[in-house]
């Protein structure tokens, strides 16, 4: 059981608005900043979204972060089939650990 | 750029200890920037933070592993290490290095499949 709660799937065509929620609490999401990677198959995750909603250098503006109070969401606009992928949201909670969520999985229809 | 290599061995006797070693390049472990973690990802799940070191050595453990894991650096060699003791079948994950701390990792290592087996 994860601290942060992902729905399990997701999915969307090609073009269309995906959006992910991620649902915490005080001590994680409500406190501190949420960070979002992408993990294609068979391959390492990827931060995607730092600092809530900040996009590191490479990352399409098609992606972006939201937060308020203990929730927080990514947003993928203009779908495209290569952003099939897990995608995670992840945490420091003040409990002293870095927790995620269960992961989502995203599939273009 | 920088890259980060996980290395050891991909088969660990049930009770035994794991240990991995990640190395660096295209940066140094000893930049005050930067803390280095290790991650794992049991086989079709989730990730699950294991720990991280800062260059003087300083320490931060997933409290839930805290009492069997270890985590060293060696700045001479550019890399740092990981010690799990006690293994069971539950410790079978693909296990990452990371540089990064308090949930932001922004460079990962490609991972490495350590599968606890007598």
């Amino acid at each position: 059981q994860s601290v942060l709660t992902q729905p399990p799937s997701a999915s969307g065509t090609p073009g269309q608005r995906v959006t992910i929620s991620c649902s915490g609490s005080s001590p994680n999401i409500g406190s501190n900043y949420v960070y979002w990677y992408q993990q294609l198959p068979g391959t390492a995750p990827k931060l995607l979204i730092h600092r809530d909603n900040q996009r590191p250098s490479g990352v399409p503006d098609r992606f972006s972060g939201s937060k308020s109070g203990t929730s927080a969401s990514l947003a993928i606009s203009g779908l495209r089939s290569e952003d099939e992928a897990e995608y995670y949201c992840a945490a420091w909670d003040d409990r002293l650990n870095v927790v995620f969520g269960g992961g989502t999985r995203l599939t273009v229809l | 750029q920088v890259q980060l290599q996980e290395s050891g061995p991909g088969l660990v006797k049930p009770s035994q200890t794991l240990s991995l070693t990640c190395t660096v390049s295209g940066g140094s472990i000893s930049s005050e920037d930067y803390f280095w973690s290790w991650i794992r990802q049991q086989p079709g799940k989730g990730l699950e933070w294991i720990g991280y070191i800062y260059y003087s050595g300083n320490t931060y453990y997933n409290p839930s592993l805290k009492s069997r894991v270890t985590i060293s650096v060696d700045t001479s060699m550019n890399h740092f290490s990981l010690k799990l003791n006690s293994v069971t079948a539950a410790d079978t994950a693909i296990y990452y290095c990371a540089r990064g701390e308090r949930a932001n990792f922004d460079y990962w290592g490609q991972g490495t499949l350590v599968t606890v087996s007598s």
